[in-house]
């Protein structure tokens, strides 16, 4: 059965860091490639950012480049985004999200973690 | 960046109808790269249909996704309790991959 474990979300200040994690089990995770999808409290979903499955290639949504940093640790089927110069608008639920393949594009998110807050605020 | 509309906005319907949910793309969707994802309060989204009209594993043959090029359909043949949820669309045919912004299926 497929899992996928977020953890890491919080309070922080504007202006702040933070590392989310998600842990994955149940595939083979460096055979796939994975993605971050956040959800603003009460709205719909935004696509963050996207990795593939060797972290040979990265993607990132125009709101977030230069901010944040999408990464992976095959050895420890954990995925990681790093979130800098953290804004009011970057509060969300952020959600790990497996792809169908090794590959980014041209591909669907078959599998969603249950997602960790992000708060930003003063 | 492809832009998806989703309407209605609400659906307020009663078991057993037939809902009927509307994804309209901005430009032409590659190879019919489109998604239809499920969201029940509280939960995280879950697949339902993928490349417009192949039902994900384990999801019941009342959903059904059809459409090409910039049009596309989500149907619930009838209504289960079970089934009143948020529903959004997704492109991935290009970067940035795009939702809509989501219909609700509510109760009448």
């Amino acid at each position: 059965e497929v899992q996928l474990l977020e953890s890491g979300g919080g309070l922080v200040q504007p202006g702040g860091s933070l590392r989310l994690s998600c842990a994955a089990s149940g595939f083979t995770f460096s055979s796939y490639a994975m993605s971050w999808v956040r959800q603003a409290p009460g709205k719909g979903l935004e696509w963050v950012s996207a990795i593939s499955g060797s972290g040979g290639s990265t993607y990132y949504a125009d709101s977030v480049k230069g901010r944040f940093t999408i990464s992976r640790d095959n050895s420890k089927n954990t995925l990681y985004l790093q979130m800098n110069s953290l804004r009011a608008e970057d509060t969300a639920v952020y959600y790990c999200a497996k792809k169908r393949k090794n590959i980014v594009l041209m591909v669907y998110i078959d599998y969603w973690g249950q997602g960790t807050l992000v708060t930003v605020s003063s | 960046e492809i832009v998806l509309t989703q309407s209605p906005g609400t659906l307020s319907l009663s078991p057993g109808e037939r809902a009927t949910l509307s994804c309209r793309a901005s430009q032409s969707v590659s190879s019919s790269y489109l998604a239809w994802y499920q969201q029940k309060p509280g939960q995280a989204p879950r697949l339902l249909i993928y490349g417009a009209s192949s039902r994900a594993t384990g999801i019941p043959d009342r959903f059904s996704g059809s459409g090409s090029g910039t049009d596309f359909t989500l149907t619930i043949s009838r209504l289960e309790p079970e089934d009143f949820a948020v529903y959004y669309c997704q492109q991935y045919g290009s970067s940035p991959e795009t939702f809509g912004q989501g219909t609700k299926v509510e109760i009448k």
